[in-house]
């Protein structure tokens, strides 16, 4: 079946470290690919997306790139800051229009 | 931001006591969606629309139903709350031309006791 799987926080760093969050995934075809984040008290927002494999997606600093033959689309910083604490989710939308979300990492920047 | 509403965005009711939540939008979108989100499991889709009348179930939908009898409308209905639907619930909405990029409301903690 369709499942997204990441890797569990949380992750503490220090600012301007570098961010790594790992994301896996399983589905026939060739799922769009999203990255939401979640700061606290709020709702999700989109971050990041790729459509198609070997595209990259980026914003605010951070990276994705669909890989096909790994089924990944790690999340990437060079340089954290404490406003980067969050929870950040993995997903796909394979079949239908329904997206399937990971199970979110929690970060937590310190100063 | 996607004009996108949720009321109320806080509740504690009691165990067996039906309770409905809102969500409303003002952009026009076809598809919406609610999900609940709780530690250690992301978040699960309870239910969806695709339309005006138009629902479907999500992974989680024991003890939950929806209607939508408006575009901009979508409410998720409790028959009878219990305490395993504590949780903090999110509307989303999304259309297929965005290549189903989904924007979501702000939440509602919802607290049975």
């Amino acid at each position: 079946g369709n499942s997204v799987t990441q890797m569990e926080g949380p992750v503490t760093l220090s600012e301007e470290a570098f961010l790594t969050i790992n994301c896996t995934y399983t589905a026939t075809g060739y799922p769009s690919l999203f990255w939401y984040v979640q700061y606290p008290g709020e709702g999700l927002q989109l971050l990041l997306k790729a459509t198609k494999a070997d595209d990259k997606g980026s914003n605010k600093g951070f990276e994705a790139t669909y890989r096909k033959e790994t089924t990944s689309f790690h999340l990437e910083k060079g340089s954290v800051q404490v406003s980067d604490s969050a929870v950040y989710f993995c997903a796909h939308k394979a079949a239908g229009n329904k997206l399937t979300f990971g199970g979110g990492t929690r970060v937590l920047v310190k100063p | 931001d996607a004009g996108i509403t949720q009321s109320p965005r806080h509740k504690v009711t009691e165990t067996g006591t039906p309770v409905t939540l809102r969500c409303h939008q003002t952009e026009n979108h076809r598809y919406m969606y609610w999900y609940r989100q709780d530690p250690g499991h992301g978040l699960r889709l309870i239910h969806y629309s695709y339309g005006v009348k138009d629902t479907d179930k999500g992974e989680v939908s024991d003890g939950y139903s929806v209607s939508r009898s408006k575009t901009e409308d979508f409410l998720l209905t409790l028959e009878s709350a219990t305490s395993s639907q504590t949780s903090v619930y999110f509307c989303a909405i999304g259309d297929v031309s965005s290549y189903n990029e989904q924007f979501f409301g702000p939440g509602t903690r919802l607290t049975v006791l």
